[in-house]
């Protein structure tokens, strides 16, 4: 156990749906890190929280968003999905930018 | 740019040989970090070693071992005596300035019996 909880693990949904994917960091992470594993764009940073705040946006679809609450936890919301969609997500979490660690991901399956 | 270059997509070898994965990187950051991590089939990300940018040492650790060098920009991943378990996609990843990862595409490593 990383330490990093992701929710769900799976998720199967209909094109033009949204979903709402889920991250605790580690105890103590104040950083939290998206990224999306496509086969035809391989892995790809997403979105960098800091302690409530964004810090850094990757290439991230103007459908998705993303927040991290007091709590420290986060949420990506993907919307109006595609096929194209369809990856694993993986969020990340870190003190200072260093000890990357990972969570074991969702695997985002749009039908 | 910033990027990583894993110019391997696949690697298929019989057990117990040796194998190296390449990585090549361009930055412009005096300052940065690598790093490798494996994915196995059940898809998590498993963190295998960070290099900051200042310390070209060769690292080994157990069957594996990393060779850094600068001055061509590589930082190359080898496994001696491999093994089945070690079956794999391995990924080369550079840190930014914003302590944002950037991959390499992976390298698929296939350990046969």
């Amino acid at each position: 156990d990383s330490g990093v909880t992701q929710t769900p693990k799976h998720l199967i949904t209909a094109t033009g749906q949204r979903v709402t994917l889920r991250c605790s960091p580690r105890s103590g992470d104040l950083s939290v890190y998206w990224y999306q594993q496509s086969l035809d764009q391989g892995l790809q940073f997403l979105i960098h929280y800091y302690n409530g705040e964004e810090r850094a946006k990757g290439n991230i679809l103007e459908r998705f968003s993303a927040q991290q609450f007091p709590d420290l936890h986060s949420e990506l919301n993907l919307s109006s999905l595609e096929l194209g969609d369809s990856a694993l997500y993986f969020c990340a979490s870190s003190v200072g930018g260093l000890g990357y660690t990972f969570g074991s991901g969702t695997r985002l399956t749009v039908v | 740019a910033q990027k990583v270059t894993q110019a391997q997509t696949e690697i298929s070898v019989v057990e117990k040989e040796d194998v190296t994965l390449d990585c090549v990187y361009e930055t412009r950051d005096t300052t940065y970090y690598l790093f490798w991590y494996k994915q196995p089939p059940s898809g998590e990300l498993v963190f295998l070693i960070r290099r900051n940018s200042f310390d070209e040492q060769n690292e080994i650790s157990g069957r594996y071992s990393w060779n850094f060098q600068k001055s061509t920009s590589s930082f190359n991943f080898t496994i001696t005596a491999s093994q089945v378990v070690d079956s794999a996609v391995y990924f080369c990843a550079l840190m930014d300035s914003n302590y944002q990862l950037i991959w390499g595409a992976g390298t698929k490593l296939i350990i046969k019996p």
